[in-house]
């Protein structure tokens, strides 16, 4: 049983407009929400997290979004780049635990 | 920092065969993490390590995956015998222990194929 989901496998954005990439989980004991960046034959990389006791984190040009009631947190790209085409990781943890569980990714693709 | 070093960065062999990857985490990372990244499963834990003992492998699918962390400086991943189904990215990730240590360092992956 999937914890972490990322629904929509892809999505395309032109360039300069907002990318929202949606990110839903199941379990209530989740407390650390990370987004992470990977791009072709590279490992992934650390982009942003978020605790459970915020709503909201910002970064520069990235947002996080966190609604525990819904379960569900989003990451907002703004403006979108090119060199923001790769595939995003939603992830979480929980419990003082070590481990990320991920979810299955979404593959961002923007238009020039 | 040299990051998180793998080998090797592609893997080809054919079913029944021993396959080990290696990792090099980062110098002073006490946690060391194994994932392998499929279309159909996405990336999942299999095995993690902290002070090179193993914590949690309930991810590793088999009897035919171990893992072992003999110091701080390396660890290997072996699968014996390899099948057409273990045909996956396999990436090694270090943390360093304390906040923020969920934030893992991911090296660049090994490509096995299983023929």
């Amino acid at each position: 049983d999937q914890q972490v989901k990322q629904n929509s496998p892809s999505l395309s954005v032109q360039e300069g407009r907002i990318s929202i990439l949606n990110c839903d989980y199941t379990n209530s004991m989740f407390d650390y929400f990370l987004w992470y960046k990977k791009y072709p034959a590279e490992g992934p990389t650390f982009l942003i997290s978020i605790s459970s006791i915020k709503d909201k984190n910002e970064d520069g040009r990235f947002t996080v979004f966190l609604n525990k009631s819904a379960k569900h947190l989003s990451l907002h790209i703004v403006p979108s780049q090119p060199g923001d085409s790769a595939v995003y990781f939603c992830a979480a943890s929980g419990n003082r635990d070590d481990k990320i569980i991920f979810g299955k990714g979404t593959r961002l693709h923007i238009l020039p | 920092d040299a990051g998180v070093i793998q080998s090797p960065r592609h893997e080809v062999t054919e079913m029944g065969q021993e396959v080990t990857l290696r990792c090099k985490p980062i110098s002073g990372h006490n946690s060391l993490f194994w994932y392998r990244q499929t279309m159909m499963r996405g990336l999942e834990l299999l095995i993690y390590f902290n002070n090179n003992v193993p914590i949690d492998d309930s991810g590793m699918p088999e009897d035919r995956f171990s893992a072992k962390m003999p110091n701080a400086s390396f660890s290997t991943l072996k699968i014996q015998p390899s099948e057409p189904r273990d045909s996956a990215v396999y990436f090694c990730a270090s943390s360093p222990r304390g906040a923020p240590s969920y934030e893992q360092y991911f090296g660049p992956g090994t490509r096995l194929t299983v023929t």
